[in-house]
């Protein structure tokens, strides 16, 4: 199985609003709405940030959102927080009752 | 509140076998409808799901690793561990177990350091 793909790096200013894109197969991202996209900090384990496509975890702040449309899934982030900064992950599950993880994207809050 | 903790060897030899156990606290393994499962990073690099179990014990692996990864659980222990035979300096990685209910992994150890070298 092949990686999920992301965008190496995106950037914004505070207050601004970024999305990253998470493109995959039609045998893993648009075959179901099981994508869930993950915040890390440096040194620290993965967070999810959001489920099943478009759900918040408890806790999760409403400025996280994400959508999907074919291949391709959204995780949007909008007005940008410094401790926003951080490693995003899309991860998906696949055809063949297996998980895949995008290569990951730096955020960077200017 | 259910926590996760990583242990094993910090270091295993080239071609030998890294094993690792994961222990949970705070609930059971056992419980209805959970997965649990490991997840990679080497140094620098992205994350790479390696396998689940669900709780009846079905496994799941990642086709890539299948060859060389065995996951089991230890009910009597509250335990779940990975085996990962032959490895090399590719398999030098922060390894995480996470518990996932459906399709995501929505709780995470803290990860723990694997280095191959002699």
């Amino acid at each position: 199985q092949s990686d999920l793909t992301q965008p190496a790096s995106v950037s914004g200013s505070p207050g601004q609003s970024i999305t990253i894109s998470c493109t995959g197969t039609s045998s893993d991202v648009g075959a179901y709405n099981y994508v869930s996209w993950y915040q890390q900090h440096p040194g620290r384990a993965p967070k999810l940030m959001i489920y099943d496509v478009t759900n918040r975890p408890s806790g999760v702040s409403s400025r996280f959102s994400g959508s999907k449309s074919g291949n391709t899934a959204s995780l949007t982030i909008s007005g940008l927080q410094p401790e926003d900064e951080a490693d995003y992950y899309c991860n998906s599950y696949t055809a063949s009752t297996t998980w895949v993880f995008g290569g990951g994207t730096k955020l960077t809050v200017l | 509140q259910l926590q996760l903790q990583e242990s094993g060897p910090g270091r295993v030899k080239p071609s030998e076998t890294l094993s690792l156990t994961c222990t949970v606290s705070g609930g059971s393994i056992s419980s209805s409808g959970y997965y649990w499962g490991w997840i990679r990073q080497p140094p620098g690099k992205g994350l790479e799901w390696i396998a689940s179990i669900y709780y009846s014990g079905t496994t799941y692996y990642n086709p890539s690793l299948k060859s060389r990864v065995t996951i089991s659980e230890h009910t009597s222990k509250n335990q779940f561990s990975l085996r990962l035979n032959s490895v090399t300096a590719a398999d030098t990685a922060m390894y995480y177990c996470a518990r996932h209910r459906g399709y995501n992994f929505g709780l995470w150890g803290q990860g723990t350091l694997v280095t191959v070298s002699s």
